[in-house]
């Protein structure tokens, strides 16, 4: 059973920081992987997509790895802002099954 | 493009009583899915299809049914609400493999 964890679950940290955010996944075998943010009481906005075939995809200050071998991905975040407080969720897609991690909360600190 | 829509955004229903919630995306996906986010278990997985016609069971499917008529929509229906169904309800859809767009989620409470 394909299993998704994020840590930490809750991270903070001063405005113009680099960050990474983690997700780990227990089944490689995997269709591709997303990131999300979500906003309080809002629904999902996609970030990134990753296909199995590619290791890593870039929107503006967003980069996003993928490692399937070891089952990791990360979502790295450039000179960070007040704005990008919200949380982030990464899902897989395996066998047309989209398994989600809890998320990491991220608050930045003007 | 409307994108994935869904109705209502807010319901209250009491015990044993059913419903439907209702999902449309205009963008011609092939899947669809349907989720539901409660605090500290993340968004879990419901029902989905890959086409009209298919549907197949999540990780919680007990409780709920659905059906795909059409490649536009995918309503979920509770037959006897429990409180325990009080949660967010997110609907999503995306082309083959490709990235999932979610409509703005029904927040439903059973008393």
């Amino acid at each position: 059973k394909q299993e998704v964890t994020q840590i930490p679950a809750a991270l903070s940290v001063p405005e113009g920081e680099n960050l990474v955010l983690n997700c780990s996944f227990t089944d490689s075998a995997i269709y591709n992987l997303q990131w999300f943010r979500q906003d309080p009481g809002k629904g999902l906005t996609s970030l990134l997509l990753i296909q199995s075939s590619q290791r890593e995809q870039t929107s503006g200050r967003l980069n996003a790895s993928l490692d399937k071998s070891s089952g990791r991905s990360t979502l790295y975040i450039a000179a960070s802002q007040p704005g990008d407080s919200a949380t982030y969720l990464c899902a897989v897609n395996r066998d047309d099954k989209i398994i989600f991690g809890k998320g990491t909360r991220l608050h930045i600190l003007p | 493009n409307a994108g994935v829509t869904q109705t209502p955004k807010f319901q209250v229903l009491k015990t044993g009583q059913s419903m439907t919630l209702q999902c449309a995306q205009d963008m011609n996906h092939e899947y669809m899915s349907w989720y539901r986010q409660d605090p500290g278990m993340g968004l879990r997985l419901i029902h989905y299809s890959v086409g009209a016609g298919i549907t197949d069971q999540g990780e919680v499917p007990n409780g709920y049914n659905v059906s795909r008529s059409t490649t536009e929509d995918f309503p979920l229906r509770l037959l006897s609400a429990a409180p325990s169904q009080t949660s967010v309800y997110f609907c999503a859809s995306s082309p083959w493999t490709g990235a999932q767009y979610f409509g703005p989620g029904t927040r439903l409470t059973v008393l």
